[in-house]
């Protein structure tokens, strides 16, 4: 399957900052999902991005599909934002997930 | 759009008992979902994909004869954990793919305890 590597594995930030999570994938894909899993374990859809940029919010994502990566921006950080952000991909219709980005924004 | 349910959202059951697990999709028609499994601070694992009609297709290393998938119609599928033991306890999350997309949309999740 392919492989998939999230950084970092851990982000601590302060209320009102920014930051940028990565993806790094192993082969050629025709989806590229990002999903933040809340504290009960919801998987809540964030982005549908196999190419391209996105952006809705405060959250805006790019996929660079030539040089297999993505990026999930985060701005003006809330408490709410806190969680696990995984990125999933495939080049069927099995999803390969990597092992996650925990966020904690602090007040 | 695109709302998926689950349920239970929680089940503790006795050694050696059944346990099925529903999952539908609410508001839109898929031929194809997913069941995954989710062990505390770790990843999906993604453990068979099935289509409306069809017989699911198990991933590596998943008994079929423990993890029954019946995907009964476009909007509904089960899992049924058979003969279940403490080490089946995990958290089940199940994924429809919309027809016409790769999108999948994840139901909420049974956080399954075996006693």
């Amino acid at each position: 399957g392919i492989q998939v590597e999230q950084s970092p594995p851990d982000l601590i930030l302060q209320e009102g900052a920014n930051s940028t999570l990565r993806c790094n994938f192993s082969d050629s894909v025709n989806n590229l999902q990002w999903f933040h899993q809340n504290p009960w374990g919801q998987l809540i859809n964030l982005f549908y991005i196999p190419s391209g940029t996105k952006q809705n919010g405060r959250l805006s994502a790019t996929t660079v599909a030539t040089e297999r990566y993505s990026l999930l921006y985060i701005s003006s950080s809330q408490t709410t934002d806190s969680g696990v952000y995984f990125c999933a991909v495939s080049n069927d219709y099995k999803l390969s997930f990597g092992a996650g980005t925990t966020v904690t924004v602090r007040a | 759009g695109a709302v998926v349910s689950q349920h239970p959202s929680r089940v503790i059951c006795k050694s050696g008992t059944s346990v099925k697990i529903e999952c539908r999709s609410l508001d839109f028609q898929a031929t194809t979902m997913f069941w995954y499994r989710q062990f505390p601070k770790k990843s999906l694992m993604l453990m068979a994909t099935s289509n409306e009609g069809s017989k699911a297709t198990y991933e590596q290393g998943v008994e079929k004869d423990k993890f029954l998938i019946n995907h009964a119609s476009l909007t509904l599928s089960t899992l049924t954990v058979t003969s279940a033991h403490p080490e089946d306890s995990s958290f089940y999350i199940c994924s429809f793919a919309r027809q016409g997309t790769y999108e999948q949309y994840f139901g909420p999740g049974t956080r399954l305890t075996v006693t």
